[in-house]
């Protein structure tokens, strides 16, 4: 039983270059989640996926994000021209459930640590 | 507002003593979960332990029950015999079932030392 994966597992880029995540969910798990992580804060919401399908962004994801999960398996988090405020944790998670399933805990992976020069 | 505090920012403890971590939480939603999340240094977040608002009996999973007192709003964790290997970031979610996605809003953390 694989967990969910998240590659890189660190970025280093310069001011104003493009970021490309990638986020493996568990494979029975429909809906996928990525949050972001600043140094002592809890996690903040940024999107949801169930499949294929977006469902919910935060005010945080600006025009300079954007998510995709094209065939509801792995989802990607793209940042185009990163500021330094970009940089943070990036957690992606992943839940199994239909509808209204407050109780499926989600399932978190390692994260991916940017950080902008 | 926030919907979720934690209002101790470090707690120590020694070894094989007990200890409690306080979250309280705000919601309009009569239904809800909350759950419980460690993160040790090398950053990955680990379940611990979920709390709906509608179950009657306190979650308990091994050395990890949950105190949950509805009227007061607050679902405190408590760690039962601690190990060196508690030591971490200990964060309070909550879900709300009315938002369908089920995006969890967590509190700012408590971050846990125990002592030999």
């Amino acid at each position: 039983d694989t967990g969910v994966s998240q590659n890189p597992r660190h970025k280093i880029t310069k001011r104003g270059q493009n970021v490309t995540f990638r986020c493996d969910p568990i494979s029975e798990h429909n809906r996928l989640y990525w949050y972001r992580q600043t140094l002592g804060q809890g996690p903040e919401f940024l999107t949801y996926f169930q499949n294929e399908a977006q469902l919910e962004k935060s005010r945080l994801l600006s025009d300079r994000f954007s998510a995709e999960r094209p065939k509801g398996s792995f989802s990607t988090l793209e940042i185009q021209r990163t500021e330094q405020g970009d940089s943070a944790m990036y957690l992606c998670a992943s839940s199994s459930g239909q509808g209204k399933s407050a109780n499926q805990p989600q399932h978190f992976g390692d994260g991916t640590r940017l950080s902008i020069l | 507002a926030q919907k979720i505090t934690q209002t101790q920012p470090g707690m120590f403890v020694q070894e094989k003593e007990a200890v409690t971590l306080d979250c309280t939480y705000d919601t309009s939603d009569p239904s809800y979960g909350l759950f419980w999340y460690k993160q040790p240094s090398s950053g990955e977040m680990i379940f611990l332990i979920y709390q709906g608002s509608y179950d009657q009996q306190n979650a308990t999973e091994g050395r990890y029950s949950l105190n949950f007192q509805k009227a007061r709003k607050s679902a405190n964790l408590v760690i039962s015999a601690s190990q060196l290997g508690d030591s971490a970031m200990y964060f309070c979610a909550m879900r709300e079932l009315y938002n369908q996605g089920g995006k969890l809003i967590f509190g700012q953390g408590t971050e846990l030392s125990v002592k030999p």
